[in-house]
């Protein structure tokens, strides 16, 4: 079936940095927007970046522009979402959740944007940050 | 912070209808879709509605969404004990290019 599978949890010093998995299966990752989503303790869900893994582009939340970086293996179908410099505010719960289909616009030389929501997620990758 | 604001809690009995709004901006509801998620406990958000009113495959008709200019609405109709959970409205923000989530409400089954 089509699922989302993320790598396990971390546990990480303040300043360090750490790199989530997100494997796709049942269906192929270059034809989907792949978005990132974190929830820190209690706390609600909070959006972070997206990338489209056919061209490599992303584009971030401006709080996390910087100091995350999302790439993606298309030969293993998989993408990561590496946050450098964590702190103990970034304990979270990290998701991958997949967005809408890349669709290719010819008038304007660019894929169309998203516009729906969040169909298929990972069942989150808990990273805490901690001396 | 949350860019979209709901009520921190909700609850009803069983069978009781039960809503949830969701605040916006014109830059968010006012030009995008809306989409609501829940979270039960201890697991990841499930998309309920998408396109401000629209059920997944597999969402019970019980749940239904709507859109009024920069507000939006989640009803829960004939509540059951299984839809004690986490509610949270979404959108596409075209100011900040990227999607916000509202504050989240709590919804218990009393």
């Amino acid at each position: 079936q089509v699922q989302l599978v993320q790598s396990g949890a971390e546990v990480k010093k303040p300043g360090a940095s750490v790199k989530v998995s997100c494997q796709a299966s049942g269906y192929t990752l270059i034809d989907f927007y792949l978005n990132w989503v974190r929830q820190a303790p209690g706390q609600g869900l909070e959006w972070m970046g997206w990338i489209n893994p056919n061209s490599g582009d992303t584009n971030f939340a401006q709080k996390f522009q910087g100091w995350v970086t999302m790439t993606r293996d298309t030969a293993i179908s998989t993408a990561y979402m590496e946050v450098r410099r964590l702190k103990s505010d970034d304990t979270a719960v990290y998701y991958c959740a997949r967005g809408d289909a890349l669709r290719w616009n010819s008038a304007s030389g660019t894929y169309s944007g998203q516009t729906e929501g969040f169909d298929i997620w990972g069942q989150g990758t808990m990273v805490t940050v901690s001396s | 912070q949350s860019v979209l604001t709901q009520p921190p809690s909700a609850s009803g009995t069983p069978g009781q209808r039960v809503t949830i709004s969701c605040s916006g901006r014109s830059s968010n509801i006012g030009k995008n879709t809306v989409n609501w998620y829940q979270q039960l406990p201890g697991t990841a958000p499930k998309l309920l509605i998408y396109s401000n009113n629209l059920r997944p495959s597999g969402v019970p008709d019980r749940f239904s969404g709507s859109k009024s200019g920069t507000s939006a609405s989640l009803a829960i109709s004939g509540l059951q004990s299984e839809d004690e959970a986490d509610y949270y409205c979404a959108a596409w923000d075209d100011s900040l290019n990227g999607y916000v989530f509202g504050t989240g409400t709590k919804v218990t089954v009393l």
